[in-house]
């Protein structure tokens, strides 16, 4: 089965630069979604197919997608970024239909 | 404004069975499928269930295939998930999310309700 693997946790000072990874194999050819989910919150798309970002996300939040990693990055991070964050793709394969990454808790120092 | 409104989490015994609702406004509902992920208390989400914008199309994550039966009412503006045989480890806050496509799956989920609890227990 298809598996896409994150880091339990990612730290980082405010305004500095989060890099949040995302493996799976070969993602770079799969549409990669990241939702962030605060405490008690549902969860919010923040870039979909890879390194789109709705309305209302700030520019500070991109992701790229190559070969066997996907990545979210957060630049000039605050303290309101800290959140817990997915990544999740589509499958086709083995009726699997959406797999969803383990999350990876942002803690800003 | 967009809303989606989950209930019908309760507390109920292993092998049981409970109906969950979403009843949503503020889009054209039959304009788009329409998904339920879980969360386990403390852990990562998980996808159950996707219904497409005119029931024509349903899946299942393995976990729940054979036990839990989505449905929608387009003219009630309502999503539904039948879940029989309920488990343990079917504890869990139940999201109904919208889909950005109204056919067959990909996309993403722009609108999420704020959950409903489901806990299996004795």
């Amino acid at each position: 089965s298809y598996v896409l693997t994150q880091p339990p946790s990612v730290s980082v000072a405010p305004g500095q630069t989060a890099r949040i990874p995302c493996g799976g194999s070969n993602i770079g050819s799969k549409n990669v979604n990241w939702y962030h989910q605060k405490p008690g919150q549902a969860p919010v798309v923040v870039v979909y197919d890879d390194s789109d970002r709705p309305s209302g996300i700030p520019e500070r939040f991109s992701g790229t997608n190559s070969e066997n990693t996907a990545t979210l990055t957060i630049s000039s991070v605050e303290a309101g970024d800290e959140a817990d964050y997915y990544c999740q793709v589509w499958e086709s394969s083995n009726d699997q239909y959406v797999i969803f990454g383990g999350g990876t808790r942002l803690t800003v120092l | 404004e967009v809303q989606l409104v989950e209930s019908g989490g309760d507390l109920v015994q292993p092998g049981r069975s409970l109906r969950l609702s979403c009843v949503v406004s503020g889009f054209i509902f039959d304009d788009y499928a329409m998904h339920w992920v879980r969360q386990a208390p403390g852990k990562g989400l998980e996808w159950v269930s996707g219904i497409d914008w005119n029931s024509g199309n349903l899946a299942y994550a393995d976990s729940v295939e054979g036990r839990f039966t989505i449905s929608r009412d387009n003219a009630k503006n309502s999503l539904h998930l039948q879940m029989n045989s309920l488990r343990a480890e079917d504890t869990a806050f139940y999201y109904c999310a919208k889909g950005v496509y109204s056919t067959g799956w990909g996309g993403y989920w722009d609108y999420w309700g704020q959950g409903t609890l489901v806990t299996v227990s004795s």
